[in-house]
């Protein structure tokens, strides 16, 4: 059983273009968030949700915009496609919660997004 | 600011030569450590989560263990299978409990 599952695992789009990344887990964890990772494998946080509700929101463009329609999804939605936002896209879950002392992530298996 | 810097960015070893990886963080306040392996075109995966200095974690033929200011990764007679990038990452007490990671350790063990 696939613990984070990502959809699709290569996207190759031209500049401008709108698409969207999707994330499942069966994990039945609170937390979910999304990470850019660069070709320098620097692992960056974008987004944290916890039960649907933001809680991080790094230094993000505002193209990106994430959707949690329950705790068990976390969508990126980027619009208007930039050279730039070619990178490895990380799905993650965690128990979640402020009062945890163990917040394990679990990761999905990745999107490699390439901007033409 | 809140940062994590991993040593070497590159190691390659002889199967059997044993050797450590290094993790030195500065975070306001250290709500745990961890460890995770990414074989390439993968996603991370979890290793260990440590909490406090003085704390050890093993597995197999990893050991990871944590001071005040760093932690190390140490392999102890690697077999080529451990070949993958090891990403280290602190979770901060403040700050949303927010997750920091280094650029990672690439290993790489030759039969």
């Amino acid at each position: 059983d696939t613990a984070v599952s990502q959809t699709p695992k290569y996207l190759v789009t031209q500049m401008g273009n709108d698409k969207s990344i999707k994330c499942e887990q069966n994990l039945g964890h609170d937390t979910m968030y999304w990470y850019k990772q660069d070709s320098k494998k620097f692992l960056k946080i974008m987004f944290s949700y916890n039960n649907k509700e933001l809680i991080i929101n790094e230094t993000v463009p505002n193209r990106f915009s994430p959707k949690s329609p329950d705790k068990a999804h976390l969508n990126l939605h980027i619009n208007s496609l930039e050279l730039g936002d070619s990178a490895v896209y990380f799905c993650a879950s965690s128990q979640g919660g402020l009062a945890e002392v163990s917040d394990t992530q679990y990761f999905g298996p990745g999107t490699r997004l390439t901007v033409l | 600011e809140d940062q994590v810097t991993q040593s070497p960015e590159a190691l390659r070893l002889q199967e059997g030569e044993s050797s450590s990886l290094n993790c030195s963080y500065t975070v306001s306040g250290l709500r745990g450590l961890f460890w995770y392996r990414q074989d390439p075109g993968k996603g991370p995966e979890f290793l260990f989560t440590l909490y406090s200095a003085g704390e050890e974690k093993e597995k197999e033929r990893l050991k990871a263990t944590l001071t005040k200011k760093e932690s190390f990764l140490h392999i102890t007679a690697p077999k080529p299978e451990d070949s993958a990038t090891y990403l280290c990452a602190v979770q901060a007490l403040y700050n949303f409990n927010k997750f920091y990671f280094g650029s990672g350790t690439k290993l790489n063990v030759k039969p």
